[in-house]
């Protein structure tokens, strides 16, 4: 059972705010990611983290950032937020070596919504 | 990029009746996973697979990493109505980068009561 949790579940924000998404997990996994997903969609990988200090860029571009200061903590931010940003994001981390047996849990999604 | 081909894209079925996905690459992979998102939510692992030709199931489901090492498949057997949703697989690429697990584009089911 994956302990990966996200906040908020759901936002509804206006057009240039600047928010936060949070992520965190509590089984010491090394690698954390960032997918955005719009409905019954494929998942595009945004950011990815092999571990504190170490953040890169995913498949698809995007106007978020993201740090890694601790090992639990992967959260993800939008400096000013655009209607084009409304999706699904889904954080993630995952277990197992870079070369075989990498496995990953996803938390339940934040879905974001820009008026 | 790397791809996988995921199919059916979509799938309608009755309740009880038994059902297969596969996804396909022409590049080899070290590990297959199969999950299930539910709508809404985020995608739960169902499955993992380690070595080439092993099958492993999870009540209901099984699923076979390809002797190849490029597809894999899952079977889901006696379909319930709790059983829809998407269904995604995903490899990890051998010699890969970029977080290294590269996901095919799903499998939508629907099962009819």
């Amino acid at each position: 059972e994956a302990d990966i949790y996200q906040t908020p579940r759901y936002l509804v924000i206006g057009t240039g705010k600047k928010i936060t998404l949070e992520c965190s997990q509590t089984m010491g996994h090394d690698k954390m990611y960032w997918y955005q997903q719009d409905p019954g969609m494929e998942l595009h990988l945004i950011h990815y983290s092999y571990g504190v200090n170490s953040t890169e860029k995913g498949d698809l571009s995007s106007e978020s950032t993201v740090s890694r200061i601790r090992t639990e903590h992967f959260p993800l931010t939008l400096e000013s937020a655009r209607p084009s940003h409304t999706s699904q994001y889904l954080c993630a981390s995952s277990v197992g070596g870079f070369y075989s047996g990498n496995t990953i849990y996803f938390g339940e999604g934040s879905w974001l919504t820009v008026v | 990029g790397q791809q996988l081909n995921q199919s059916p894209q979509s799938m309608f079925i009755q309740e009880g009746e038994d059902v297969s996905m596969n996804c396909t690459s022409s590049s080899i992979f070290n590990t297959w996973l199969w999950y299930k998102q539910d709508p809404g939510e985020g995608p739960v692992l169902l499955i993992a697979l380690y070595k080439a030709g092993e099958l492993t199931s999870n009540g209901r489901l099984t699923a076979q990493f390809g002797i190849t090492r490029k597809d894999s498949f899952l079977n889901i057997s006696a379909s319930i109505p709790s059983d829809v949703g998407i269904y995604f697989c995903a490899g990890q690429l051998v010699g890969g980068s970029q977080g290294n697990l590269i996901f095919g584009k799903g499998t939508k089911l629907s099962v009819k009561p």
